[in-house]
């Protein structure tokens, strides 16, 4: 059963350009949503996070946009770069202790020249 | 700091056997978690301990078991392998406490034969 629907499953972007990946979940329990970057051969490595208190939440070129009443939330990366080349995955953690992370199914985004 | 560090990073089994994977955590941290990734899977939960104790639990068989130690390493064993087992087996660490950021090592790849 998938928890966190994540969409879409791999992405090709323009030097430059914008990188919207959308994630939806249905467990109102969940109230940390992290989102996370795979290079090949590497583990995960934490990007950016939000809580359901805000709507929104800006770090550098990444950009968290949450939508409490349709569970939805996504990632944009602005002027995407090269090295943005990466998997991502959307990530839910369920209040009330412990930090058991689920994931999305992952973005293959690819940033060409 | 050093990173979270995880032995062996290459490991190839037959069927039958079993094996142990090693997880040293960032020192400090007390909560170490194990994820399990597959390409048609992705990326799915294993077990979280804290403080030697198991503090959640994912949806595997029994044949998937782990422990921490005082000092918070951790190791993990699958006994009885199988072909499905052959999988991308991360380590993450954190503080244990909520929100915290995870910190995941560079996993082991175990190839099951």
């Amino acid at each position: 059963q998938q928890q966190v629907k994540q969409s879409p499953q791999s992405l090709i972007v323009q030097k430059g350009g914008i990188s919207i990946i959308n994630c939806a979940y249905e467990n109102t329990a969940f109230d940390y949503f992290p989102w996370y970057q795979q290079f090949p051969g590497k583990g995960p490595a934490l990007l950016i996070a939000i809580r359901p208190d805000v709507s929104e939440k800006k770090e550098g070129r990444f950009t968290i946009s949450f939508n409490k009443s349709a569970k939805q939330f996504s990632l944009h990366i602005m002027d995407s770069q090269p090295g943005d080349s990466a998997t991502y995955f959307c990530a839910a953690v369920m209040g009330g202790g412990g930090n058991k992370l689920t994931f999305g199914t992952g973005t293959q985004l690819k940033v060409e020249l | 700091k050093a990173g979270v560090t995880q032995t062996p990073r290459y490991l190839i089994k037959t069927r039958g056997q079993q094996v142990t994977l090693s997880c040293s955590p960032i020192s400090g941290h007390r909560s170490v978690s194990w994820y399990q990734q597959t390409p048609g899977q992705g990326l799915q939960f294993l077990f979280e301990y804290f403080s030697e104790t198991q503090r959640n639990k994912g949806n595997f068989p029994g044949r998937f078991s782990g422990r921490q130690f005082s000092n918070s390493r951790s190791e993990m064993n699958v006994s009885t392998l199988e072909l499905g087992d052959s999988a991308l087996y991360l380590c993450a660490s954190s503080p244990g406490t909520a929100y915290n950021e995870q910190f995941f090592g560079p996993g082991t790849r175990l190839t099951v034969l």
